[in-house]
């Protein structure tokens, strides 16, 4: 079964970069036809896809976010990562990595990680 | 994208039926047989309910269904039981390889 597990740094300071982690396990991050998506919830609100990448590393962006957001793939690690440029306080939200998989689906998620974006 | 719409809160006694509208557009709902469904209790990480508009992963009950029409998914819950109380949220497939979430119901079981 597989398991996903987001890690990074639990506060970041506006203006800088968040950079975020998930180490997949129980499944390659190669497997043909899965997509690794990160999604995020902000306190009290909805979730917000962020975007994915292919083990092939294409790689596809949320158009509000697309400017600010880069999604990289290690397959030697298992391990995929976020990072977000100028965060503001918009930013704070519960930050959680998922898979996607054929007919598009979020069929496993990591616990998820807060990240709260304050000075 | 614009988030797909869902009522802030339904609400149901144990053993009745409740549904929950999730509204887009033809980019999305309208537009792909690829809407899904999640629950999450607080504090907790979301479970796909549903997914393909109305196919069931292993393990859901099947009081949970799915449906769509035009531009609007729905999730029905038949036979509310305690457990079922948390939030529901709907997600579509959109153009230009994007997804889109809905705003979320919260589910209160009398």
């Amino acid at each position: 079964q597989v398991q996903l597990q987001e890690s990074g740094p639990g506060l970041v300071k506006p203006s800088q970069t968040l950079s975020l982690t998930c180490t997949v396990s129980g499944d390659s991050i190669n497997s043909a036809g899965y997509y690794w998506s990160w999604i995020r919830q902000p306190p009290g609100k909805g979730l917000e896809w962020i975007g994915y990448i292919y083990y092939s590393a294409s790689t596809y962006y949320n158009p509000s976010l697309k400017s600010r957001v880069s999604i990289s793939i290690d397959t030697s690690k298992n391990q995929f990562s976020l990072k977000l440029s100028s965060v503001t306080a918009a930013d704070t939200a519960v930050y959680y990595c998922a898979r996607d998989s054929p007919e598009r689906r979020f069929d496993s998620w990591g616990l998820g990680t807060l990240v709260t974006v304050s000075s | 994208q614009s988030a797909l719409t869902q009522p802030r809160s339904v609400s149901g006694s144990p053993g009745q039926s409740v549904t929950i509208s999730c509204t887009g557009t033809s980019s999305d709902v309208g537009g792909y047989n690829y809407v899904s469904w999640y629950q999450q209790h607080p504090g907790k990480a979301p479970k796909l309910m549903i997914y393909g508009v109305n196919k069931r992963p292993s393990g859901v009950p099947d009081r949970f269904s799915g449906s769509k029409s035009g531009n609007t998914a729905s999730l029905t819950i038949s036979g509310l039981q305690a457990e079922d109380e948390a939030d529901y949220s709907c997600c579509s497939y959109a153009a230009s390889y994007n997804y889109v979430f809905g705003t979320g119901t919260k589910v209160t079981v009398l």
